[in-house]
């Protein structure tokens, strides 16, 4: 499996803008990048997903390099309540066999917010 | 709301005592997950089913099990949990396996063994 790199932890302030890096140099044609979070206690939630083109929905945006190997995930205005763990995963949509079916977690980054 | 719902929030067992720890959902999705998540670490799938079909994890242990009787249960039964079973457990569900389908994840059931 494709597999994706993030820093450990990032620390924002609150109304500011995030952005979270991600590589992923050995990302296939046919891979999707696929954002989740996890906040505290809780159960992972999706968060947003792209291809090649940069990919806006009314929780963050995506921003896609043009040679794939990295994105980067943008929270426009952080609030205290995106404090939590964000999970960058590759996932294949293709149902060809192998692992397609599954999200593989990476160790994600802790973005703590202040106030 | 639509949602998927884990029973118990949080179960103690002892070494050795079996548990079964319950998930249901109201999404009507055709695919149940259960991942692992130990302290500090990532979730790890266990097993799924897709409707029927039960779909295990090469090295997810013979003492996990799991049992889904119709479309919106799905159970996970430890057999002969050990003190490295203390972990949460999450279920998911989704409405296929593939075609990037989000997962809906429920709040997690923390499993302590003593």
């Amino acid at each position: 499996d494709a597999k994706t790199t993030q820093p450990n932890s990032m620390e924002s302030n609150e109304e500011e803008p995030v952005h979270l890096p991600c590589n992923h140099s050995t990302i296939s044609g046919t891979d999707y990048i696929h954002w989740y979070r996890q906040l505290p206690s809780q159960g992972p939630e999706y968060v947003i997903h792209g291809l090649t083109s940069n990919v806006n929905n009314r929780m963050a945006s995506l921003a896609i390099a043009e040679d794939r190997k990295s994105s980067t995930l943008i929270l426009h205005r952080a609030t205290l309540r995106d404090a939590a763990v964000y999970y960058c995963i590759l996932r294949d949509p293709g149902n060809s066999g192998g692992s397609n079916y599954k999200l593989t977690f990476g160790k994600g980054t802790l973005l703590t917010v202040n106030p | 709301d639509a949602m998927v719902i884990q029973n118990p929030r949080y179960q103690v067992t002892q070494f050795g005592k079996p548990v079964t720890l319950s998930c249901s959902q109201t999404l009507n999705h055709n695919v149940m997950y259960w991942y692992q998540q130990k302290s500090s670490q990532a979730p790890k799938l266990l097993f799924h089913y897709y409707d029927k079909d039960f779909n295990n994890e090469a090295d997810t242990p013979d003492n996990f099990q799991s049992r889904r009787p119709n479309t919106s249960f799905c159970f996970l039964d430890i057999r002969s949990p050990g003190l490295g079973d203390a972990a949460m457990y999450l279920c998911a569900t989704s409405i296929d396996r593939w075609n990037n389908y989000e997962q809906y994840f429920g709040p997690g059931t923390r499993l302590t063994v003593t």
